[in-house]
């Protein structure tokens, strides 16, 4: 599968500041990455679809306003958490997939506490 | 969203094959089963997948019953390694969703 760097892996921030999470396509130039978030003892919950040089499709129920996803080119999307709160506090990960043929490869995941 | 179903836990003695269920009663023709798995803070790792005919990779085995409304993943000697949530699902190509999966423990 492709190989995917995401970081950081850990992030502090207090409420109402900003946080980028980048995730990065190391060895394939990905057009599509998607975006996850993951609470304490819950399923990963697709948040949003990122594609390159166009505007991510966000999932019903995510505020683009608040995740700002933007995917410059086509080995970087980064996911923008503004004006954090403590109720964003969870696990993010980012994936993408070559093709149909493979499956996603998953970044290592950045786990947000906002205090 | 998610269309598949699979138990929520599991357990499994060291050493013997663990033998994960999944049902895929809404999977269409052109949609692949993929199975992945999550160990504790990571991100999720792809296993196997396959669309008709049964699988076999250097992690795992996958048989896909004729009418591929269900699958059945198998780790033929499961290690302690293996705990994990594993998530299976049907693929169109597009989005992604998963389930809730089945937390595997393998007990020593």
């Amino acid at each position: 599968g492709a190989v995917v760097s995401q970081h950081p892996s850990r992030v502090i921030c207090k409420s109402g500041t900003s946080v980028k999470i980048e995730c990065r396509s190391l060895d394939f130039q990905a057009t599509t990455m998607f975006w996850y978030r993951q609470f304490p003892k819950q399923s990963l919950m697709l948040m949003a679809t990122s594609n390159e040089g166009s505007k991510a499709t966000y999932e019903q129920g995510v505020e683009k306003d608040k995740f700002l996803i933007n995917h410059a080119s086509l080995t970087l999307s980064t996911l923008t958490v503004t004006s954090a709160h403590p109720e964003d506090s969870s696990f993010y990960i980012c994936s993408l997939r070559r093709g149909r043929a493979e499956g996603y490869t998953f970044g290592s995941g950045t786990r947000l506490t906002v205090v | 969203d998610a269309k598949t179903t699979q138990p929520p836990s599991m357990d499994c003695a060291e050493g013997r094959a663990a033998n994960l269920p999944c049902n895929h009663s809404t999977i269409s023709g052109n949609e692949y089963v993929y199975w992945y798995r999550q160990i504790h803070s990571q991100g999720p790792q792809y296993i196997i997948h396959g669309l008709k005919n049964n699988e076999t990779n250097e992690m795992a085995s996958l048989i896909i019953t004729e009418d591929r409304k269900s699958s059945t993943l198998i780790l033929p000697h499961a290690t302690l390694r293996d705990t994990a949530v594993y998530y299976c699902t049907d693929d169109t190509g597009n989005q992604f969703y998963f389930g809730t999966g089945t937390s595997l423990t393998v007990i020593p």
